[in-house]
């Protein structure tokens, strides 16, 4: 079946525009977690769904990022008034649970902030 | 706070080598440790997922290893095969429901 879906795959933005990522997880997956890369190092966890419901999001790094989930399946992140300091691989992930289950990665949506 | 070290942080050995990479963590309340990999511009595919209950898991020439209590896991590579350069990452999932990366270990293996 169909894996993780995440588009745009590549953005260029200009410091200051608002930008929004796409998730489209696996169908039937409860949950549903973004994660930022800085090249060179591991993803680190932004958020979590569990199906609509935002249930952790201590990991965005500022009141300029928001995450929606409204129907429980498809996800946007949004970052607004873009700084170089985003410029990062923006990966989604979901799995049919949470607790022990398997988490299935998308290819990621590489965002260079100019 | 959960922390991940991998080591080496790169490699890179002659095709046909078995080669181990490691991964540490400093809490051992896990639910579960996964092994990715990470080829250039793309994302993650899981390799293998070892629960808090097991001690190792293997698929094809991949062998992974979870000592829970010394907060370690191995990934061995018999074989290895210029195909396999990729980055490796391991994470391990606490009582929380995120992933804790390690910084990976980039390896190349040379024809």
């Amino acid at each position: 079946g169909a894996g993780v879906s995440q588009s745009p795959r590549y953005k260029v933005a200009k410091r200051g525009q608002d930008v929004a990522l796409r998730c489209d997880p696996i169908s039937g997956h409860v949950s549903l977690f973004w994660y930022q890369q800085a090249l060179g190092q591991g993803p680190e966890f932004l958020t979590y769904f569990q199906n609509e419901a935002q249930l952790d999001k201590s990991g965005l790094p500022s009141d300029r990022f928001f995450a929606e989930r409204p129907e429980g399946s498809v996800s946007t992140l949004k970052i607004q008034r873009t700084q170089q300091e985003d410029s990062a691989v923006y990966l989604c992930a979901s799995s049919l649970e949470s607790g022990s289950y398997e988490q299935y990665f998308g290819p990621g949506t590489r965002l260079t902030v100019t | 706070k959960q922390e991940v070290t991998q080591i080496p942080a790169a490699l890179s050995v002659p095709e046909g080598e078995n080669l181990v990479l490691n991964c540490s963590f400093t809490d051992s309340a896990i639910y579960n440790l996964q092994w990715f990999r990470q080829d250039p511009g793309k994302g993650l595919t899981s390799l293998l997922l070892i629960q808090s209950s097991q001690r190792e898991q293997t698929s094809g020439r991949l062998n992974a290893s979870l000592d829970k209590s010394s907060g370690r896991s191995t990934l061995y590579i018999a074989a290895s095969q210029p195909g396999d350069s990729a980055t490796y990452l391991c994470a391990v999932k606490g009582s929380s429901y995120k992933l804790i990366f390690g910084s990976g270990t980039r390896l190349l293996v040379r024809p």
